[in-house]
């Protein structure tokens, strides 16, 4: 079965650095999510992407974020001058449509600690 | 925005009984509302879910119940087993490419 994955699984970065967290959706995928969830928290919605443009973010993606997908396969979220807040479970979900009942699959994540 | 609420943050039971989660929303425009099943460590999966158009859904042990009118649904999970042991989340979704909102989640544990 077809799965999205992400890369590193663990990342450990230094307050202040840049972080760039890696995935690959499905590969008939239109549509890109990042998520992310603080230990013990709810999933909260970061950015959604679709035809090589953002197109919703919410109040946590401020200019510290951004998206890119490089290439044909590849989905990143980099984070810039990371604060200890930032600290988190991070997860990219992709789906086949952008329609509501259309199931979005979740990665593996990556638990990002910033120290 | 969309809100949605989930109860109750915990819930522990009885191997064999039954385990009701309930969520809330506050978009009426929302009409799609899945269910995912978190365990420790794991991504989240989907185990189940409802569309606006649909009342109810079943699929083995676990049901989904939608009440547009009053804006809320409901898991439930008969006959439960250890292994159902996990964080459960609900979402809801608005029509187009807007993204899940989820609620908080709610641990259970199925104590054998």
């Amino acid at each position: 079965e077809p799965e999205v994955t992400q890369t590193p699984s663990h990342q450990v970065t230094q307050m202040g650095q840049e972080v760039i967290l890696r995935c690959v959706p499905i590969s008939n995928h239109l549509y890109f999510y990042w998520y992310r969830q603080i230990l013990g928290q709810k999933v909260e919605f970061l950015v959604s992407f679709y035809n090589n443009e953002i197109s919703e973010k919410s109040e946590i993606f401020d200019d510290q974020f951004s998206v890119e997908r490089p290439d044909g396969s590849n989905f990143t979220l980099k984070i810039r001058s990371t604060k200890l807040e930032d600290s988190a479970m991070y997860f990219c979900a992709s789906s086949q449509t952008g329609t509501p009942n259309t199931e979005a699959f979740f990665g593996q994540g990556t638990r990002l600690t910033v120290v | 925005g969309e809100n949605v609420e989930q109860h109750p943050s915990t819930l522990s039971v009885q191997e064999g009984d039954s385990a009701v989660i309930k969520c809330t929303y506050s978009d009426s425009a929302s009409n799609y509302f899945p269910w995912y099943k978190q365990e420790l460590g794991k991504r989240p999966q989907l185990i189940i879910d409802i569309r606006s158009n649909v009342g109810e859904k079943k699929d083995q042990r676990i049901a989904v119940t939608l009440n547009k009118t009053a804006k809320h649904f409901s898991l439930h999970i008969t006959e439960t087993q250890p292994e159902d042991s996990a964080v459960y989340f609900c979402a809801a979704k608005y029509s187009g490419n807007t993204p899940l909102v989820f609620g908080k989640g709610t641990r259970l544990s199925v104590i054998a």
